[in-house]
């Protein structure tokens, strides 16, 4: 059964500084997902990744995919106000190099920005 | 724009009550997805389709059944509602397209009292 880890479940940081959301997960899948969430609302994309070595960027955020190490990292730089949310991994849990689109979720990391 | 509408918002309904959540999506999908969320638990995949009449069960069906008679379409019922399906119900939806973005609804509020 594929589990996915996120880490840290809840961040605050201070605007202008730097910092790391890590999502490992248990077993062999080549796709993976990172969306926010504001409260009360529904999911947004950020990124899809969809192969080892896959980075993309936005922004101030900027995603990777490790499928060796079963690693996705979100990269937060120099943070401000508006990037408070909720990050939630998905990870799809085919690994027969198609997919299925079934998802697997983290459990969410809450960022707090602070001024 | 990929539109995933959940004409439900907010409901609130008793115990035993049947209850139907609509999804519908806009950009002629193949695939079709039902979520909860819950604080603590994240999300749970509950049901899903990749066809019209065709669904399958994902990892908490239980006291849940879906309908798919239309491509656009993607019902979630709850037969005899109870005071643990209260929760956020969020459905989801991609095309059969390797790579695809998979688009998630604003969610359905599900209070059962």
């Amino acid at each position: 059964e594929l589990k996915v880890e996120q880490n840290p479940l809840f961040l605050s940081m201070q605007e202008g500084k730097n910092y790391t959301i890590y999502c490992n997960y248990s077993t062999t899948s080549d796709r993976l997902y990172w969306y926010r969430q504001d409260p009360g609302k529904s999911l947004e994309s950020l990124f899809v990744l969809l192969s080892n070595g896959a980075v993309k960027q936005e922004g101030r955020l900027m995603a990777s995919l490790d499928t060796k190490a079963r690693l996705s990292t979100l990269h937060i730089t120099a943070a401000v106000h508006d990037l408070s949310a909720t990050y939630f991994c998905a990870v799809d849990r085919s690994n027969s190099g198609g997919s299925n689109y079934k998802l697997t979720f983290g459990k969410g990391t809450l960022l707090t920005v602070n001024p | 724009d990929v539109k995933v509408t959940q004409s439900s918002r907010y409901l609130v309904k008793r115990t035993g009550e049947k209850v139907f959540l609509e999804c519908v999506q806009d950009m002629d999908h193949e695939n079709m997805f039902w979520y909860r969320q819950d604080p603590g638990l994240g999300l749970r995949l509950i049901y899903f389709s990749y066809d019209v009449k065709m669904k399958e069960k994902g990892d908490i069906p239980e006291g849940y059944s879906v309908s798919r008679e239309k491509k656009e379409r993607f019902s979630l019922i709850l037969e005899s509602a109870s005071t643990n399906q209260t929760s956020m119900y969020l459905c989801a939806s991609t095309h059969s397209s390797s790579g695809n973005t998979i688009y998630f609804g604003e969610g359905s509020w599900l209070t059962v009292v």
